[in-house]
């Protein structure tokens, strides 16, 4: 199984500043198609996770371009430019590139 | 709008069974791949099952093979996941979700979640 490891396991951010989350996987996450599966999502206190970065860096629909995911093979990363409040919560990576699907163990951003 | 309502969830004891249900609208679940991911309480986010769009194949995390069964009726525009032989850590909020295979995107719509509690 592919092992995905985030770092820090906890952020404590000053609104405005900038954030940035490590996620490392085991295995190389460049599938035979070119892609590289390879995604972020945010999961805020009390709510469902939602998507924010897919394929390393397509921010998905609606999400604010303070976020911005890079990388490529086994080393990735998220970036928020300036932290807002609602900001707050837990980012996990996860792989796709084959089954079992796996997440990284998360990373809390606080304020 | 896209929507996916978990329901099902309860208190159960160990060794017991649960079915869950999600049920979909505003969309047709016959296009997507179909996913359950669970949450044990304060923990992060597991991957459970898989569901191929056709319900011709099953994916599963080794620690429910066996005992947990996933399935879907297009027709219904609904997802199940069957619980058997329910174990204390098995406790968590269920999601359901969906993604495109290949091109994506991964679980862009979620469910609000059941809580399946397996205790004596």
């Amino acid at each position: 199984d592919i092992v995905m490891t985030q770092a820090p396991l906890s952020l404590s951010v000053t609104p405005g500043q900038p954030a940035s989350i490590s996620c490392k996987s085991s295995q190389n996450l460049l599938h035979g198609n070119g892609r590289t599966y390879l995604s972020w999502f945010l999961q805020r206190p009390g709510q469902s996770p939602q998507l924010l970065i897919e394929e390393v860096s397509n921010r998905f629909s609606g999400v604010p371009d303070r976020f911005s995911g890079s990388g490529s093979g086994t080393d990735f990363t998220l970036k928020i430019s300036r932290v807002e409040a609602e900001d707050v919560g837990v980012y996990y990576c996860v792989q796709s590139m084959e089954h079992p699907i796996t997440f990284g163990g998360g990373t809390k951003v606080e304020i | 709008e896209v929507q996916l309502v978990e329901s099902g969830g309860g208190l159960v004891q160990p060794g017991g069974s649960l079915r869950l249900s999600c049920a979909a609208s505003g969309f047709s679940i016959n296009a997507y791949w179909m996913t359950w991911v669970r949450q044990a309480p304060g923990k992060g986010l597991e991957w459970v099952a898989n569901i191929n769009a056709a319900g011709s194949a099953t994916y599963y995390v080794d620690s429910v093979k066996g005992r947990l069964t996933i399935s879907r009726d297009n027709a219904k525009n609904s997802l199940y996941l069957q619980m058997n032989s329910l174990r204390a850590e098995d406790t968590a909020i269920y999601y359901c979700t969906r993604y495109i295979l290949v091109t994506g995107p991964l679980f862009d719509s979620w469910g609000q979640g059941t809580l399946v509690t397996v205790s004596s």
